[in-house]
């Protein structure tokens, strides 16, 4: 089944810095990749999401890219501000009805 | 609309002791899933539904039950509780896609804390 391993587990930023985080996913037939962000003690929220048949996709300050080819997926948030410290989740299906499996999670802490 | 509810919120069990889970969604969604979420392991999925009368087995499925007999809900059951499922449990769903936006972005509930002595 598919496997997805996201890097790093933590990530401290100084606030109007870049951040990225990586992901990695097993199964070539993934054609939908999203990614949640967590506040302490609050349900998950999708942020953003691409789908195969693109290779990047921007929302003001959030973008992701994809690489088919070489089956990885990265998150970047430019600008942080302290309200993006969360818990941000990648995550890749076959689309509908297939098993959206999640990375473990980046801890993102924008210091101001 | 409520969206997707899960009830208990909280929940304390012995161990061996039974329990559901209870999640209902008002927005017609075809597909609902259940998750535990734990620390430094991310979400995993327990079982999952793409319609009433449907369901199928995710990563984790072992020590639960699940069945749809409407659209509507989708309900965990813990049939002889262990720490082990000591966790926070999430239910989510989504439309049936119609290829167009949106259509497998999940909706979260609020998640419900189990905790198993």
């Amino acid at each position: 089944g598919e496997n997805v391993e996201q890097h790093p587990s933590t990530l401290s930023v100084q606030e109007g810095d870049s951040a990225v985080i990586k992901c990695t996913y097993s199964d070539s037939a993934s054609n939908y990749f999203p990614w949640y962000k967590q506040e302490l003690g609050k349900r998950p929220q999708l942020i953003i999401d691409i789908r195969s048949n693109v290779g990047e996709k921007k929302d003001q300050r959030i973008a992701v890219t994809l690489n088919k080819t070489a089956k990885h997926f990265s998150l970047h948030i430019t600008e942080t501000q302290p309200e993006d410290s969360a818990v941000y989740f990648c995550a890749a299906s076959m689309g509908y009805g297939n098993k959206l499996v999640f990375g473990a999670g980046t801890i993102l802490r924008v210091k101001s | 609309n409520a969206g997707v509810t899960q009830t208990p919120k909280f929940q304390v069990l012995k161990t061996g002791q039974s329990m559901t889970l209870q999640c209902a969604q008002d927005m017609n969604h075809e597909y609902m899933s259940w998750y535990r979420q734990d620390p430094g392991m991310g979400l995993r999925l327990i079982h999952y539904s793409v319609g009433a009368g449907i369901t199928d087995q995710g990563e984790v499925p072992n020590g639960y039950n699940v069945s749809r007999s409407t659209t509507e809900d989708f309900p965990l059951r813990l049939l002889s509780a262990a720490p082990s499922q000591t966790s926070v449990y999430f239910c989510a769903s989504t439309l049936h896609p119609t290829g167009g936006a949106g259509a497998n972005v999940l909706s979260f509930g609020a998640g419900s804390r189990l905790t198993v002595l």
